[in-house]
């Protein structure tokens, strides 16, 4: 079945520093890719998606592209902030109302100054 | 956007009991709602998916005796916890399709549950 797999965490940077989560997925189909964000205590966020090859998503100074040769949608920023400590989630689905979003195990990144 | 009202946001109660969790789509109708379930520092697994109007389908090893899910209308599902027991406790989330990709998969912000 379809899946998704993410680098394991939990990742520290520093403030300003480059970041990337790598993810790759196996699905049947053209699936649309998202990542999500869940800050401590709370729920989950859309940060960006991506529904088809070459896509970009990109929303924060994240960004990811949808990248179908090497089933990857990696995420990506900059210059990452204090901000930005939170558990990010790769997820896939089908992208209809009828289809249920599968989510990567999430990778835990904490920025400090 | 699409936005999913999930109440309570969090909840204590005792063994034994039951506890109801209500999603509410606002402004828009939500024909199917997953709910899924979060453990300590672990992903999200896909507990059951309900259908407005119809039996919910529920994830092989969820028992849907202990979960039961309504979706009376378009705009309301819930997710009874009955005969709640400690290892029930965990963060549950619903989520739904907000109309287009342009909106994504709405999610409510969870209610965490913890039975002691």
């Amino acid at each position: 079945g379809d899946s998704v797999t993410q680098m394991e965490g939990p990742v520290t940077l520093s403030e300003e520093a480059f970041l990337t989560i790598n993810c790759t997925y196996t699905a049947t189909g053209y699936p649309s890719l998202f990542w999500y964000v869940q800050y401590p205590g709370e729920g989950l966020q859309l940060l960006l998606k991506a529904t088809k090859a070459d896509d970009k998503g990109s929303n924060k100074g994240f960004e990811a592209t949808y990248r179908k040769e090497t089933t990857s949608f990696h995420l990506e920023k900059g210059s990452v902030q204090v901000s930005d400590s939170a558990v990010y989630f790769c997820a896939l689905s089908g992208g209809t109302s009828y289809d249920k979003v599968i989510f990567g195990p999430g990778t835990s990144l904490s920025v400090i100054p | 956007g699409a936005v999913v009202s999930q109440h309570p946001s969090w909840v204590i109660c005792k063994s034994g009991t039951s506890v109801k969790i209500e999603c509410r789509s606002l402004d828009f109708q939500a024909t199917t709602m997953f709910w899924y379930r979060q453990f300590p520092k672990q992903s999200l697994m896909l507990m059951a998916t309900s259908n407005e109007g119809s039996k919910a389908t529920y994830e092989q090893g969820v028992e849907k005796d202990k979960f039961l899910i309504n979706h009376a209308s378009l705009t309301l599902s819930t997710l009874t916890v009955t005969s709640a027991h400690p290892e029930d406790s965990s963060f549950y989330i619903c989520s739904t399709y907000g109309g287009d990709l342009d909106y994504g998969y709405t999610f409510g912000s969870g209610t965490r549950l913890t039975v002691v």
